[in-house]
């Protein structure tokens, strides 16, 4: 199956600050990316859809000035965590379709796990 | 009532059994199903994928999709230890639209 990367795979901050995590698909392009959050022992949440070269689409009650998304390229979406506090640990991930206006198959990264002291 | 919808479990087999996973759901634009098996702390792998209704195999694995029933199972032949996740339906219209997620069901396989 198709390659998604996440980086990276943990990350501890300090409140206040500002956390970037990257998703790259490895082996195809991707005009569309999902980013998702997931807490224990509960499904995934979807959180944005990231289009490259336009602006991502968000969830409702998702803070689109609290998660940037940047999909700068057809095989790189970002996401930043802005000002995160504790509230803001989960688990990341993000997932992405190969090609143009593919079915709904999906590939996911390994996850970001986020911890805001 | 959720669009999808997914008995949480836990469900404990012992090895070498027979696993049945359902998901049911509301929604009769789904055309595409998967079944993704989520280890902890890692992100979710795609198992199987299907189009429409009937069935598809793949090793241990079968998919089956009921689209008049709005019914979808995985089958696990000769369950292994390995096994052992949280597996987690996901279906989609299709094309650009999003893809709604089961809340997964956490197998154990007992050696």
């Amino acid at each position: 199956g198709a390659v998604v990367s996440q980086h990276p795979s943990w990350v501890i901050c300090k409140s206040g600050t500002s956390v970037k995590i990257e998703c790259r698909s490895l082996d195809f392009q991707a005009t569309t990316m999902f980013w998702y959050r997931q807490f224990p022992k509960q499904s995934l949440m979807l959180m944005a859809t990231s289009n490259e070269g336009s602006k991502a689409t968000y969830e409702q009650g998702v803070e689109k000035d609290k998660f940037l998304i940047n999909h700068a390229s057809l095989t790189l979406s970002t996401l930043t965590v802005t000002s995160a506090h504790p509230e803001d640990s989960s688990f990341y991930i993000c997932s992405a379709r190969p090609g143009e206006g593919s079915t709904g198959e999906l590939f996911f990264g390994e996850g970001s796990r986020l911890t805001v002291l | 009532q959720k669009e999808v919808e997914q008995d949480p479990g836990p469900l404990s087999v012992p090895e070498g059994a027979i696993v049945s996973l359902n998901c049911t759901y509301s929604n009769s634009a789904f055309q595409y199903f998967m079944w993704y098996r989520q280890y902890s702390r890692k992100g979710p792998e795609l198992l199987m994928y299907t189009y429409s209704s009937g069935n598809k195999e793949d090793g241990r694995f079968t998919a089956q999709v009921d689209k008049s029933s709005k019914y979808i199972s995985l089958f696990i032949r000769d369950s292994q230890p390995s096994d052992s996740a949280t597996y987690l339906c996901a279906m989609s219209p299709g094309g650009y639209q999003k893809v709604t997620f089961g809340t997964g069901t956490k197998l154990q396989v007992i050696p």
